[in-house]
């Protein structure tokens, strides 16, 4: 049982470029998010999922593209990579209960390092 | 506007008692929560609060004024492990998180 796995772990980029962040999890959890983190702020919500075929957009989804075409894997899309788009990137998936599909009982992959110079 | 306030270090000793404090002004509430993250890791969860009071698991508690918009979490026999950053969330009205900073803790011998 292995998670959430994210791949790659540490990435530079070159602007302009672009790269999709892999994110899996075993758990059969319907929830899955992608933020960003960034020094001296909180976790920022990019885009999320509640189940397969359906996506929508966080707090900070400009530049980004994802898709979820199964249960297990949501990829993150950086579709022309920008230095303000350096930082730690964590997906995140929860269990539904009570009629929500999001508990806040959060588990996190290990995250990926972008750099984009 | 969403608002999630913690301090952003706090020092403490190994084997005291620290108390993280948490304010926060969000659209809807439906739960606090508490995380853990070392230095270079995925956060872990800790707890959670949705009715006022105290939440006790083990060394660590939580406790939630949801009228004063006001969560602590209090970390008793502190020890060199517990050195990590404690970071507070809120559920919105949207079943989305939000996110406080994040209070660096430092334990010292």
């Amino acid at each position: 049982n292995a998670g959430v796995t994210q791949t790659p772990k540490f990435q530079v980029l070159k602007t302009g470029q672009s790269m999709t962040l892999q994110c899996a999890q075993d758990m059969n959890h319907e929830y899955m998010s992608w933020y960003r983190q960034d020094p001296g702020m909180g976790l920022r919500l990019i885009h999320y999922s509640v189940g397969a075929g359906i996506t929508d957009q966080g707090e900070v989804p400009n530049g980004y593209n994802v898709s979820r075409s199964t249960t297990e894997d949501f990829p993150l899309r950086l579709l022309s990579a920008a230095p303000s788009q350096t930082s730690v990137y964590f997906c995140a998936s929860s269990y539904p209960t009570s009629g929500r599909v999001n508990t806040g009982e959060l588990f996190f992959g290990e995250g990926s390092r972008l750099t984009v110079l | 506007g969403q608002n999630i306030d913690q301090p952003t270090e706090m020092t403490a000793t190994e084997g005291a008692i620290v108390q993280i404090n948490c304010t926060y002004q969000t659209s809807g509430f439906n739960g606090l929560f508490w995380y853990q993250q070392h230095a270079g890791e995925a956060p872990t969860f800790l707890s959670y609060n949705v009715l006022d009071g105290l939440e006790e698991k083990g060394r660590f508690s939580s406790f939630l004024s949801r009228s004063k918009g006001y969560s602590y979490l209090l970390l008793k026999e502190l020890q060199m492990k517990d050195s990590a950053s404690y970071l507070c969330a809120v559920m919105d009205s949207n079943y989305q998180l939000i996110w406080g900073a994040g209070t660096k803790l430092i334990i010292k011998p």
